[in-house]
């Protein structure tokens, strides 16, 4: 079964307005985080948002923010204000087994967000 | 924060030749590295997990003797694409972590190998 599942593979949305990006997971550990990459069409994979399985509040970072749900398993990443520059393919990836630092990353397939002027 | 390198950016090579991809943890040390492959509009996939001073251990599927992988220091892991062939054209881009549990992944830029 897919452990990350982003069910939107495009997006479309309108400058200086908000989007949402869903993601859904799946495990069975108790102890795990979740991540949002940003991928723009050079390639390299920009870190935008962490969440903790224990984590009580949702994280933020500037424009970003988490919406944890976590009995729902959805952890779908909320872009406020888009802008031109956030056109890029996002990923939703999850880390299971926190005790170390060899926790793999598993990834969805992807949103590629577009956002218009 | 903490960078990662990967060299080269981009390399183009011949059929049944090899290919060395360099990635470094710049300032931070990282005992785990990963690499991953990516095709044209698809996600990324795990090929191995590189340990220093241990032999990576790879995913199903992945072919260990054609993509070698040495961790030989804290800082540094290398692949090595032997005798390629234009199937394995595609995007590689390695990944370390610090040893904290919520420390995101940094990634390197990128490998585009291409070969002809």
């Amino acid at each position: 079964a897919q452990k990350i599942t982003q069910t939107q593979p495009g997006m479309f949305v309108q400058e200086k307005e908000a989007v949402t990006l869903d993601c859904t997971y799946d495990t069975s550990d108790p102890s795990y985080g979740l991540f949002w990459y940003k991928q723009p069409s050079s390639g390299e994979m920009i870190f935008l948002i962490y969440q903790g399985s224990y984590d009580q509040q949702n994280a933020t970072e500037g424009r970003y923010s988490l919406n944890f749900q976590k009995a729902r398993k959805s952890a779908n990443l909320v872009i406020s204000a888009s802008q031109l520059g956030d056109s890029a393919m996002y990923f939703c990836a999850m880390r299971e087994g926190l005790e170390t630092s060899g926790s793999r990353l598993t990834f969805g397939e992807g949103t590629q967000l577009t956002v218009n002027p | 924060g903490a960078v990662v390198s990967q060299h080269p950016s981009r390399v183009i090579c011949k059929s049944g030749t090899s290919v060395k991809i360099e990635c470094r943890s710049l300032d931070f040390q990282a005992t785990t590295m990963f690499w991953y492959r990516q095709f044209p509009k698809q996600s990324l996939m795990l090929m191995a997990t590189s340990n220093e001073g241990s032999k990576a251990t790879y995913e199903q599927g992945v072919e260990k003797d054609k993509f070698l992988i040495n961790h030989a220091s804290l800082t540094l892991s290398t692949l090595t694409v032997t005798s390629a062939h234009p199937e394995d054209s595609s995007f590689y881009i390695c990944s370390a972590s610090r040893w904290k549990y919520n420390s995101p992944l940094h990634f390197g830029n990128g490998t585009r190998l291409t070969v002809t």
